[in-house]
């Protein structure tokens, strides 16, 4: 059975440091992965998606990468801003119908 | 604007009180789903729909039911709501053609008592 899990859980940091959050999966054999962002009282906002056959996605200061064989993702956020503050949710696809989600980093960052 | 709608945002029910939750999307896309989001437990999918009249159970469809009727619907239904169904409710739609851009509702937060 596939398992998501995401590490850290929370994170606090101060504004303009770079950081990194983690999800690995227990089944390599996935279609994609998948950052999401949701802010409270808020559904999710897709961040990126990274196919099975790609090694990374990158959208602004966002970059994410994948390791299927590891079973292994990151998100990097460039220079953090008060804004990205918010909880982080990765997703793996085992098939074009599913979602298995990770229980999330919470992401405070701070002036 | 394409966009997800659920109502009620937020619901305090008792045990046994029949529910439904409603979900809409403007998008015309095949596919909706309904999750919930427990705390330490993430995001787990309750039932999914492939498209009108074709629906199927997710990870933890146990205590719900669904209905598509129309495609842009997608109610899900507690019989007899119980507090272990105390949670986020999250409704999403995506295309078929583009799995990776899913759409989802705000949230509903239920309350059982």
């Amino acid at each position: 059975k596939q398992e998501v899990t995401q590490i850290p859980a929370a994170l606090s940091v101060p504004e303009g440091e770079n950081l990194v959050l983690n999800c690995s999966f227990t089944d390599s054999a996935i279609y994609n992965l998948q950052w999401f962002r949701q802010d409270p009282g808020k559904g999710l906002t897709s961040l990126l998606l990274i196919q099975s056959s790609q090694r990374e996605q990158t959208s602004g200061r966002l970059n994410a990468s994948l390791d299927k064989s590891s079973g292994r993702s990151t998100l990097y956020i460039a220079a953090s801003q008060p804004g990205d503050s918010a909880t982080y949710l990765c997703a793996v696809r085992p098939d074009t119908d599913k979602l298995i989600f990770g229980t999330g980093t919470r992401l405070q960052v701070f002036p | 604007e394409a966009q997800v709608t659920q109502n009620p945002r937020y619901l305090i029910t008792v045990t046994g009180k029949k529910l439904t939750v409603t979900c809409s999307q403007n998008m015309n896309h095949e596919y909706m789903s309904w999750y919930r989001q427990d705390p330490g437990l993430g995001l787990r999918q309750i039932y999914y729909s492939m498209n009108v009249e074709v629906t199927d159970k997710g990870d933890v469809p146990e205590g719900y039911k669904v209905s598509r009727k129309e495609k842009r619907n997608f109610p899900l239904i507690l019989e007899s709501p119980s507090p272990n169904q105390t949670s986020l409710y999250f409704c999403a739609s995506w295309a078929w053609e583009n799995p990776g851009e899913l759409f989802f509702g705000e949230g509903s937060r239920l309350t059982v008592l």
